[in-house]
């Protein structure tokens, strides 16, 4: 099983739409959570950081649920710049896990 | 920009060839991450160096070999170059902090071709 498991997509939405991305992670002592983006042919860059309590930056919402070992993305009102692959990370013991990505698609 | 460097951007070799690729951390972070990423797949956890030391390794074969030097920066070395490791290869850097949100910030990446 892989330790950080997410959709591959790709998700085509039109502008303005609401998107919400899922990741689930296998290792239930995972310390640490991230989102990061990765545009193509570029290194990945880091969206945000996910907390406990959930935490927002501008349009886009991170959760996680530790009960149930996943981390939710969700972006409001998409901008055809938010077409990129997003990535789901966990950190066990400065060990970090991507999962394999989200493509997301922004239409006109 | 991240301030995270890597040399050289790109790099072919032949099977059985040995390849050291290099890093630059940004200024402030003793921590520097290795990851290879595939075509198509997300980046994979090859080893972590943190002051010096081998801090954290995937699973990467002994042939995945590292080191930090003093200033931070960070060489990965393979042997035995195999077809399968033609990839892309990031390194990061991060200042873990006490509260272990540890945020890594990568440089552009390696592309590397083994024909």
């Amino acid at each position: 099983r892989k330790e950080v498991e997410q959709d591959p997509g790709p998700f085509n939405v039109p502008e303005g739409a609401t998107v919400a991305f899922n990741c689930t992670y296998s290792n239930s002592a995972s310390q640490s959570f991230f989102w990061y983006r990765q545009d193509c042919r570029k290194e990945p860059k880091l969206l945000m950081s996910v907390y406990s309590s959930g935490n927002e930056d501008g349009r886009f919402t991170a959760q996680l649920n530790r009960a149930s070992q996943y981390i939710s993305l969700l972006i409001r009102d998409s901008k055809l710049s938010d077409s990129a692959t997003y990535l789901c990370v966990v950190n066990n013991f400065n060990k970090f896990y991507f999962g394999s990505g989200t493509k997301l698609n922004v239409k006109p | 920009e991240t301030g995270v460097t890597q040399s050289p951007t790109h790099l072919i070799k032949t099977r059985g060839q040995q390849v050291t690729l290099r890093c630059s951390s940004q200024s402030g972070h003793n921590t520097v991450s290795w990851y290879q990423q595939a075509l198509g797949q997300g980046p994979q956890f090859i080893f972590q160096y943190y002051r010096e030391e081998e801090n954290g390794r995937g699973n990467f074969p002994p042939r995945f070999s590292g080191l930090q030097f003093p200033n931070y920066s960070s060489e990965l070395n393979v042997n035995a170059l195999e077809l399968d490791d033609s990839a892309l290869y990031l390194c990061a850097s991060s200042a873990p902090g006490l509260d272990s949100q540890e945020t890594q910030y990568f440089g552009p990446g390696t592309r590397l071709l083994v024909l």
